[in-house]
C-alpha cells in the first residue's frame, strides 16, 4: 500500500513554454501533498504544501506564480512550471501523506526531472 | 526547527550489519523520528519510524536511545539494493519535515 504515482518521469520542453507534473496517491487518500525540488548533489528543499481545496503554502523564495500548484481531489495534485527556463531545471519530487494527528509519514513518488533547454 | 546530524558517508560490506547513526539532542517530546531513503535518480522511500521504543519492520529496525537524543537505523545484512542517502527526520504535525544532506551509504560486494 501507499503507492504515490508521479509523470511524467522526464521531460524535456523548450525555455518559455510551461509543463505540468502531476502526482497520484493511487491507494490511499492524501490530505496534504507535498512538492520538493532537488539539485545535483544535494538535499530535497520543500517547494510548497497543499491541501485539497485550498491554496497552496509556498516556502519562503520560491515563486507562486511560476510554480502553479492545484490540489483539487484527495488524489491528485498538480505542479505546472510556468515559461519554464534553464535554471529551472531539476528533479521535482512530490509526495502524500494521510492525517494522522502528529504522525505524518509521507510517501514519494518516483520524480520528474525537467530539462529546459 | 528540529535538527538532525548524520555522518556523510559510511560503507558496509555485503551481508553484513549496518548500524547508521542519528543525533537529535533537540527533540522534543511529541517528535516522531522518521528513516528515509533514497536511491539514485529516485524519489525517497519510507524505511520506518518511531516515537519512544525500537521498532522493527521488514526493511530494518530502529533503536531509540532511553533519551531520545539519538537513534540508529539498523540494516540487519546490507545487500548492494541497500546503497543510497539514508534520511534520518524529526518530525511532528507536519510542521518541520526537514531533508539534511543525510549519510551515503555505499556496500561493497
Amino acid at each position: 500500500g501507499a503507492v504515490v504515482s508521479q509523470h511524467p518521469s522526464r521531460v524535456i520542453c523548450k525555455s518559455g513554454t510551461s509543463v505540468k507534473i502531476e502526482c497520484r496517491s493511487l491507494d490511499f487518500q492524501a490530505t496534504t501533498m507535498f512538492w520538493y525540488r532537488q539539485f545535483p548533489k544535494q538535499s530535497l528543499m520543500l517547494m510548497a504544501t497543499s491541501n485539497e481545496g485550498s491554496k497552496a503554502t509556498y516556502e519562503q523564495g520560491v515563486e507562486k506564480d511560476k510554480f502553479l500548484i492545484n490540489h483539487a481531489s484527495l488524489t491528485l495534485s498538480t505542479l505546472t512550471v510556468t515559461s519554464a527556463h534553464p535554471e529551472d531545471s531539476s528533479f521535482y519530487i512530490c509526495s502524500a501523506s494521510q492525517d494522522r494527528g502528529s504522525l505524518n509519514i509521507q510517501y514519494f513518488g518516483a520524480g520528474t526531472r525537467l530539462s529546459v533547454l | 526547527d528540529a535538527k538532525t546530524t548524520q555522518p556523510n558517508s559510511m560503507e558496509s560490506n555485503e551481508e553484513e550489519p549496518v548500524h547508521l547513526p542519528c543525533n537529535h539532542s533537540t527533540i522534543s517530546g511529541t517528535d516522531y523520528i522518521h528513516w528515509y531513503r533514497q536511491l539514485p535518480s529516485q524519489g525517497p522511500e519510507y524505511v520506518i519510524h518511531g516515537l519512544t521504543s525500537n521498532v522493527n519492520n521488514r526493511m530494518a529496525s530502529l533503536a531509540i536511545a532511553e533519551d531520545r537524543k539519538s537513534s540508529t537505523l539498523i540494516l540487519h545484512r546490507a545487500t548492494l539494493r541497500d546503497a543510497a542517502v539514508y534520511y534520518c527526520i524529526l518530525d511532528n504535525y507536519g510542521q518541520n519535515f526537514v531533508f539534511g544532506p543525510g549519510t551515503r551509504l555505499s556496500v561493497l560486494p
